[in-house]
């Protein structure tokens, strides 16, 4: 069984600081990893991924994030936050020998609220 | 190229109803998974259709069911609603590689 941990329920920060949102994953198998953003009232969108290959991935909008194997975490992070980036950030594993079947295992989100 | 569009966006039902959600995946997606996200929770897996066959399931009962259609939009049936069932059920489609594209979900309540 696989489980995801968000170490943070919520993290404040004041625009154009930095922040890491910080996941922690647990499972026996290789592994895809997610991070998906949800504003207030809406669905989940996608925001970057790990499926193979470099370890750091990037988002259009600045976030990146680094797979760690060793340390079965994979951390956002953007160094500059603005006003629009408050949301709810959600980190998600799959199994990478699912087949046709990737079912994602969420966790329980950390609210990011960036202040002015 | 269309998203995942779900319907209705909201609804309310009275505890001991059925409900039925809808779903249309994106265009070139044969693979329909649906979650549950509680207030304040992350979502939880449903379960997942694959060519019209249910291929995964979660921790749910059986009177969460499903069906995808040949044009691999799909639906999920609740039957005898509980209050414990309302919640935010997102529909998410794939192309089979475990890279999901989420609709913007249907808000149930139960009273």
């Amino acid at each position: 069984a696989q489980s995801v941990t968000q170490l943070d329920s919520q993290v404040p920060v004041f625009e154009e600081a930095p922040v890491e949102l910080r996941c922690n994953y647990s499972s026996s198998v290789s592994v895809y990893l997610f991070w998906y953003v949800q504003y207030p009232n809406q669905g989940l969108q996608l925001l970057l991924k790990y499926l193979s290959g470099s370890t750091l991935v990037e988002s259009i909008n600045g976030f990146e994030a680094e797979f760690n194997k060793s340390q079965t975490s994979f951390h956002l992070r953007k160094p500059s936050v603005h006003i629009s980036d408050t949301a709810e950030y959600f980190c998600a594993v799959s199994d990478v020998s699912g087949g046709s079947n990737y079912k994602l295992t969420f966790g329980k989100g950390t609210l990011l609220t960036v202040n002015p | 190229e269309t998203g995942v569009t779900q319907s209705p966006t909201h609804l309310i039902k009275t505890r001991g109803q059925q409900v039925t959600l809808r779903c249309s995946s994106q265009s070139g997606h044969n693979t329909v998974s649906w979650y549950q996200q509680a207030l304040g929770q992350g979502p939880q897996f449903i379960f997942q259709y694959y060519r019209e066959e249910e291929n995964g399931r979660g921790n749910f009962p059986p009177r969460f069911s499903g069906l995808q259609f040949p044009n691999y939009s799909s639906e999920l049936n609740v039957n005898a609603l509980e209050l414990d069932d309302s919640a935010l059920y997102l529909c998410a489609s794939s192309h089979g590689t475990g890279d999901y594209t989420f609709g913007s979900g249907t808000r149930l309540t139960v009273v």
